[in-house]
């Protein structure tokens, strides 16, 4: 059963446009949240995070939003370029259980056309 | 290069042998995680490990699978007997010793393992 959904597994948007990216998760427990960036035949690189006690942040291009009693995240990249091109990975964790592990989506692919 | 890193990028092994997994974390980093990535799949979490200690081992298959990570040397991912399904691309990512829940994850490049 999967805790972490990520039901766009691609996306293209045009350059200079809002890339938009979502994530729900199914647990209420859980309480950081992570976005990470993968380029093919390279590990995840993270890219922005967030905490339950806020429902946003911002680092540059990158927006996260947290609605917690929807239990979805959204990742906004604005203006999108074509280097973001990637796989798009959420990532959640609780702090409860203490181990961090990460639970991942499967990921959703975006493509910025030039 | 301060990063995660892994070695061998690439590893082929036939079924039936073992595989090593190696990983040292980042500089300043006591926390170990491996992940294994199965294709069209996320990253799904199998060990959490400390300096000489397993603090998570949920998600490691029961059998033929272990981890270390020594006082000294890098961390290992042991399979041994490999199979077919073992293939895969093998994350580690570290985190600092702060011990907070909030802690930010890097990883590794990965080691793609291919069982013939």
């Amino acid at each position: 059963d999967q805790q972490v959904k990520q039901n766009s597994p691609s996306l293209s948007v045009q350059e200079g446009r809002i890339s938009i990216l979502n994530c729900d998760y199914t647990n209420s427990m859980f309480d950081y949240f992570l976005w990470y960036k993968k380029y093919p035949a390279e590990g995840p690189t993270f890219l922005i995070s967030i905490s339950s006690i806020k429902d946003k942040n911002e680092d540059g291009r990158f927006t996260v939003f947290l609605n917690k009693s929807a239990k979805h995240l959204s990742l906004h990249i604005v203006p999108s370029q074509p280097g973001d091109s990637a796989v798009y990975f959420c990532a959640v964790s609780y702090s409860g259980a203490g181990s961090y592990q990460l639970t991942f989506g499967k990921g959703t692919k975006l493509s910025v056309i030039p | 290069n301060a990063g995660v890193m892994q070695n061998p990028r690439h590893l082929v092994r036939r079924r039936g042998q073992e595989a090593r997994l190696r990983c040292s974390p980042m500089k300043g980093h006591s926390h170990v995680y491996w992940y294994r990535q199965l294709p069209e799949e996320g990253l799904k979490f199998m060990v959490y490990l400390q300096k000489e200690n397993i603090i998570d081992e949920s998600g490691m298959p029961k059998e033929r699978f272990s981890a270390e990570f020594p006082k000294e040397g890098p961390s290992i991912l042991r399979i041994q007997q490999v199979v077919r399904g073992d293939s895969a691309a093998y994350f580690c990512a570290s985190s600092p010793a702060s011990g907070l829940a909030e802690e930010t994850q890097y990883f590794g490049p990965g080691t793609r393992l291919l069982v013939l």
